[in-house]
């Protein structure tokens, strides 16, 4: 079945560049996303990255994805104290109409 | 544009009463909506999904006796929780989409059962 998997806690230096990677078994997965969980709240959608690209930029936000190995990473340039939550790598077959399968979620602590 | 909000944020409940949670697309007309439960540091588990005017698909091993769900309008569908439980307790999240776009989440709805 569809699976998702990520490291389930990362620390930066503030100022730092973060990654989380996640890595995914759906070979069907159209669209890739990343979201952000701050404490108590819901989803926040970050980013996504259609199957068929390799990178998306958007500010300091780069998502590379090896089609092949089935690897996401997201990467947070310059990175901040506000940046501390929890993000959750997704995919979905159809372009998330139906359903979203989530990782459990990267902690990401960002220390001065 | 694309919020999505819930209503309570918050409840507790004593053991064998029924919640009800609302889960509101403000902005926008969510032809389907979602329903999440989110168990502490763990991630989210889908739990039905609700097309405006049908019943709701839900997934394996989700009683849909327990929890009912009604997405009587394109921007407005409920959660019940009948007869909760302290097994219950947990973290409801959904979601909305409006046709041929990405879910839009709220922001949760944390039940704590006595």
């Amino acid at each position: 079945g569809e699976d998702v998997e990520q490291s389930l806690f990362l620390s930066v230096r503030e100022g730092d560049s973060s990654v989380i990677n996640c890595t995914y078994t759906d070979s069907s997965s159209t669209y890739l996303y990343w979201y952000k969980q701050e404490p108590g709240a819901g989803l926040q959608l970050l980013t996504y990255i259609f199957s068929n690209m390799d990178m998306k930029q958007d500010q300091r936000l780069t998502v590379l994805l090896n089609k092949k190995d089935k690897h996401l990473s997201l990467r947070i340039a310059d990175t901040q104290t506000g940046d501390s939550a929890i993000y959750f790598c997704a995919e979905s077959s159809t372009g998330g109409y139906n359903k979203l399968i989530f990782g459990a979620g990267t902690r990401l602590a960002v220390h001065p | 544009g694309a919020v999505v909000s819930q209503h309570p944020s918050w409840v507790i409940c004593k053991s064998g009463t029924s919640v009800k949670i609302e889960c509101r697309s403000l902005d926008f007309q969510a032809t389907t909506m979602f329903w999440y439960r989110q168990f502490p540091k763990q991630s989210l588990m889908l739990m039905a999904t609700s097309n405006e005017g049908s019943k709701a698909t839900y997934e394996q091993g989700v009683e849909k006796d327990k929890f009912l769900i009604n997405h009587a309008s394109l921007t407005l569908s409920t959660l019940t929780v009948t007869s909760a439980h302290p097994e219950d307790s947990s973290f409801y999240i959904c979601s909305a989409r409006r046709q041929k776009d990405t879910q839009y989440f709220g922001p949760g709805t944390r039940l704590t059962v006595l």
